[in-house]
């Protein structure tokens, strides 16, 4: 049973902090990493994906990827209150299906 | 417009109904995905395509069935809808490595049916 695993939070940031989101996966296969935001009632946005080891930044969003640990995570810098939401990760491997986290929540207090 | 769309958008039937979900999709994509989300469960799979005679069973397709009617359209279909398929579900699509390089199996994912069974 291929695992993703996500603290379910809340996170809880002032506004202008960094947000620091973590995730697990159990199959040391996968080879595809994302991150979707979701917020309350609404369907999954696709923010990052990544692919190879190391870090990958797009504006104020930063993904890392650690195989070796298979440890994937989203750094949100300059958090805005905007930004509350719950983060999900996501991992493929093997037949192209993604499997989901749970999803950790991330509050932005201003 | 969207590039993916769902109808209907929010559904309340009874238990033993036939329901049938719907999904198109702009983006020109071969795959397809049917998911649905549960408060603490999280999102979980429900049938996937590949392409129009790809079907194929995910993690949870008990209770439901898919028609893939072309490379556009991938419907959802609860034969006897009973109350624990209330759910909100996700239609998705995607690309696929061969011609979308570094965008491999992103997916994209339509606004959401909210179904609520009595």
């Amino acid at each position: 049973q291929k695992e993703v695993e996500q603290n379910s939070g809340p996170l809880s940031v002032p506004e202008g902090a960094i947000a620091s989101l973590n995730c697990t996966y159990s199959d040391r296969g996968s080879q595809s990493f994302f991150w979707y935001r979701q917020y309350s009632g609404k369907s999954p946005e696709l923010i990052m994906s990544i692919y190879s080891n190391g870090d990958k930044e797009d504006g104020r969003f930063t993904a890392q990827l650690n195989k070796a640990s298979q440890y994937v995570s989203l750094l949100i810098r300059d958090s805005q209150p905007s930004d509350s939401a719950t983060y999900l990760c996501a991992v493929i491997s093997g037949y192209s299906t993604l499997t989901f986290g749970k999803g950790t929540m991330l509050l932005v207090s201003p | 417009d969207a590039d993916v769309t769902q109808t209907p958008r929010n559904r309340i039937t009874k238990t033993g109904k036939r329901i049938m979900l719907e999904c198109s999709q702009t983006k020109g994509h071969d795959r397809m995905y049917w998911y649905r989300q549960d408060p603490g469960l999280g999102l979980r799979l429900i049938y996937y395509s590949f392409d129009v005679k790809d079907i194929n069973k995910g993690e949870i397709s008990d209770g439901y069935s898919v028609s893939r009617q072309a490379q556009a359209k991938f419907s959802l279909s609860l034969e006897s809808a009973i109350p624990n398929q209330t759910a909100l579900y996700f239609c998705a699509t995607s690309d696929w490595a061969g011609t979308s390089g570094d965008t491999y199996n992103e997916q994209f994912f339509g606004p959401g049916t909210r179904l609520t069974v009595l």
